[in-house]
C-alpha cells in the first residue's frame, strides 16, 4: 500500500457529504477503483474511472479525478449510517498482462446519527 | 450463482505447522490474487496468477507458496517460515490482469 496514499479516518454527520482522498504513483494506470469493506467481509468494488476521465457520476457517488496531480477522491452524498465502512482506493500497476491492483492503506469512515 | 469462495471462514494453526486455505472462483476468470490484510492496513500482494500453471511472486511472497493447477481454484499455504501468519486472508479475481477485481469473503488465520 505504499505507492498508494490515503488518509486514515474521517468522521460525518448523516446527511453531509463525505470526501474521501487518494493519491496514487502510476500514472499508466487505466482504471481506478474504489472498494468498501464493512466489518469481517470482504472488498466490495463501488465504482471506478477510466483514467481519460475527470470526473464520473453514479448515484450518490462521485469521482473526481486529477492526473495531472495524480489524486483521485470519492464524494458520497447524502451519507447514511449504512456507508459506515473502510474505504479503499486501487490503482493496478505492473507490466503489461502481469498487473495486479495495489491498494492503499483505506480511510475508516464513521458516519454520525 | 456465480463468485468467489474462500474456506474456511476461521482457520487456527500452531506454530510451526502449515495450513492451506481455499480459494474457488466460477466467474471464468483467468487471473486470480492472493492478499494479506493486517488491522489499520491496507491490503498487501502476496501472489498472483494470470493464466493456470503461471504465478508470480507480489510484495511479501516470503512464507507462502501457491498453485494454480486448475482455472477456478488458487489455493495458498502458509508455511512454517512465515514468521507472522496471524491475518485476514483475502482473495480475488478478475477477467483481465489488473482489472476489476472480485473479492471472496476472506479467511481469518490465528496462530495459537
Amino acid at each position: 500500500g505504499e505507492d498508494v496514499e490515503q488518509s486514515l479516518f474521517l468522521s460525518v454527520r448523516e446527511g453531509d457529504s463525505s470526501v474521501i482522498n487518494c493519491t496514487y504513483t502510476d500514472s499508466s494506470s487505466t482504471y481506478l477503483y474504489w472498494y468498501k469493506q464493512e466489518p469481517g467481509a470482504g472488498l466490495q468494488l463501488l465504482t471506478y474511472i477510466f483514467s481519460n476521465m475527470d470526473m464520473k457520476q453514479d448515484q450518490r457517488l462521485t469521482v473526481l479525478l486529477n492526473k495531472k496531480d495524480k489524486h483521485l477522491s470519492l464524494r458520497i452524498a447524502d451519507t447514511q449510517t449504512g456507508d459506515s465502512a473502510i474505504y479503499f482506493c486501487a490503482e493496478s500497476i505492473g507490466e503489461p498482462g502481469r498487473r495486479a491492483l495495489t491498494f492503499g492503506s483505506g480511510t475508516r469512515l464513521q458516519v454520525q446519527p | 450463482d456465480g463468485g468467489i469462495t474462500q474456506s474456511p471462514k476461521y482457520l487456527f494453526r500452531k506454530e510451526g505447522q502449515n495450513v492451506t486455505l481455499s480459494c474457488e472462483q466460477n466467474l471464468n476468470h483467468d487471473a486470480m490474487y492472493w492478499y494479506r490484510q493486517d488491522p489499520g492496513q491496507g491490503l498487501r500482494l502476496i501472489y498472483y496468477s494470470q493464466i493456470v500453471n503461471d504465478f508470480q511472486k507480489g510484495d511479501i511472497a516470503e512464507g507462502y507458496s501457491v498453485s494454480r493447477e486448475k482455472k477456478e481454484s488458487f489455493p495458498l499455504t502458509v508455511t512454517s517460515a512465515q514468521k507472522n501468519p496471524t491475518a485476514f486472508y483475502l482473495c480475488a479475481s478478475s477477467p483481465l490482469p489488473g482489472g476489476e477485481a472480485f473479492f471472496g469473503q476472506g479467511t481469518r488465520l490465528t496462530v495459537v
